[in-house]
């Protein structure tokens, strides 16, 4: 079965630090796509990074890195310099070789002050 | 600014009922999928549309159809709505194949 794992429903991080959320997949393909959104609490979905299979460095894109360990499946974003507005949900997704998609459960994130 | 628009923002439908949900992607985005997101759940993947045909499918009855058109506008129909059909449901475009998907703000529907 192909699914996302994301174990931490909830964290907190305090203003100008570095956070790490988790990512765990399962799959038997061997080209797939790692993604991450976030969530604010308007609703919309805002891509943050993504990371392909054959991908042999770490994706980033300016305060967003994406932790790529393929052997270990998991695809852990770290913000670095959280600010204020990074509160928000975070979903880690992965689409596979038939173009399905799937979503972790997400983790809350808050930064504090 | 979000390029993906979605209509309506919300909508109330009768169990039973039909329902219509559009979308209108980017210039250029040939693909677009669909998700039901129910409250405080990551979204599920209903499927996936490139250049006019379904080329993934999540796990959704046949009731859940989809088009899309030349114009890059898409629409995602449901019949016969059950109870379980309320969420929010959003969808999502690309241009090129390395592209991130661009989500639009979502349609919440209510089932009564």
């Amino acid at each position: 079965a192909q699914k996302i794992t994301q174990t931490q429903p909830g964290m907190f991080v305090q203003e100008k630090e570095a956070v790490t959320l988790d990512c765990t997949y399962d799959t038997s393909d061997q080209s797939y796509g790692l993604f991450w959104y976030k969530q604010p609490s308007s609703g919309e979905m805002i891509f943050l990074i993504y990371q392909g299979s054959y991908d042999e460095q770490n994706a980033t894109e300016g305060r967003y890195s994406l932790n790529f360990q393929k052997a270990r499946k998991s695809a852990n974003l770290v913000i670095s310099a959280s600010q204020l507005g990074d509160s928000a949900m975070y979903f880690c997704a992965m689409k596979n070789n038939f173009n399905k998609f799937y979503f972790g459960s997400g983790t809350k994130l808050n930064v504090k002050p | 600014e979000t390029g993906v628009t979605q209509s309506p923002t919300h909508l109330i439908k009768t169990r039973g009922q039909q329902v219509t949900l559009r979308c209108s992607s980017q210039s250029g985005h040939n693909t677009v999928s669909w998700y039901q997101q129910a409250l405080g759940q990551g979204p599920q993947f209903i499927f996936q549309y490139y250049r006019e045909e379904e080329n993934g499918r999540g796990n959704f009855p046949p009731r859940f159809s989809g088009l899309q058109f030349p114009n890059y506008s898409s629409e995602l129909n449901v019949n016969a709505l059950e109870l379980d059909d309320s969420a929010l449901y959003l969808c999502a475009s690309r241009g090129g194949l390395f592209d991130g998907y661009t989500f639009g703000s979502g349609t919440r529907l209510t089932v009564v």
